[in-house]
């Protein structure tokens, strides 16, 4: 049992560039979740699904676009990158009736 | 969702218990209350999480007085290993399944020798 996995784990792009981070659950949650976070900061969430075909805005959700692609997996899209989105993101899932939420080990993204 | 406010840093001595103490004044009826510890470099872990009164598991303790505007984290016998920040939070559990978790920033606790 893997729990959440994320990919890559390091990657540096150039402004404009776009990209798109990878999650996959092998723990059969309905839920999962996109967070970044900034370095002495909390996380803040970008978007989640609720449910496999369902996707909602969190708390920061400009410049990134979200994708559930079946219910194990839900990436994450930066079509045109700015410095202002380098940080670390992290992907989490959830389970039907419970706030426990699974987080991946991270992908640190800088944006030059 | 309930905004929480927790103290920033602490320092503790290995094998002293440690109080983290998290305020949520304006927490809602459905709201529970859960803690998450973080390393560096490594995602938020679950630790507890209560709706009122005590719980207790293999790691901590957490206490919610009856007007569950506060809660305590408490880490009994701390180790070095404990070094970690620590987030307090309030969530709502949907119908869906799913739930929106505010993180603040934490408390940095630091366990020395």
């Amino acid at each position: 049992n893997a729990g959440v996995t994320q990919t890559p784990k390091f990657q540096v792009l150039k402004t404009g560039q776009s990209m798109t981070l990878q999650c996959a659950q092998d723990m059969n949650h309905n839920s999962m979740y996109w967070y970044r976070q900034d370095p002495g900061m909390g996380l803040r969430l970008i978007y989640y699904s609720a449910s496999e075909g369902t996707t909602d805005k969190g708390e920061v959700p400009n410049g990134y676009n979200v994708s559930r692609l079946n219910k194990r997996e839900f990436s994450l899209r930066l079509e045109s990158a700015a410095p202002s989105q380098t940080s670390v993101y992290f992907c989490a899932s959830s389970d039907g009736g419970t706030d426990t939420q699974y987080f991946g080990p991270g992908t640190r993204l800088t944006v030059l | 969702l309930a905004k929480t406010t927790q103290p920033i840093s602490m320092d503790s001595y290995e094998g002293q218990e440690v109080n983290i103490t998290c305020s949520h004044n304006n927490i809602a009826t459905n709201d529970y209350i859960t803690w998450y510890q973080q390393f560096p470099s490594q995602g938020p872990r679950f630790i507890i999480q209560g709706y009122k009164t005590k719980v207790t598991n293999e790691v901590a303790s957490l206490f919610i007085p009856a007007d569950r505007k506060s809660s305590t984290l408490s880490l009994p016998r701390v180790s070095l290993s404990d070094t970690a920040v620590y987030y307090c939070l309030v969530g709502v559990r949907f119908s869906g399944g799913y739930n929106k978790l505010i993180f603040g920033a934490g408390t940095r606790l630091a366990v020395h020798p």
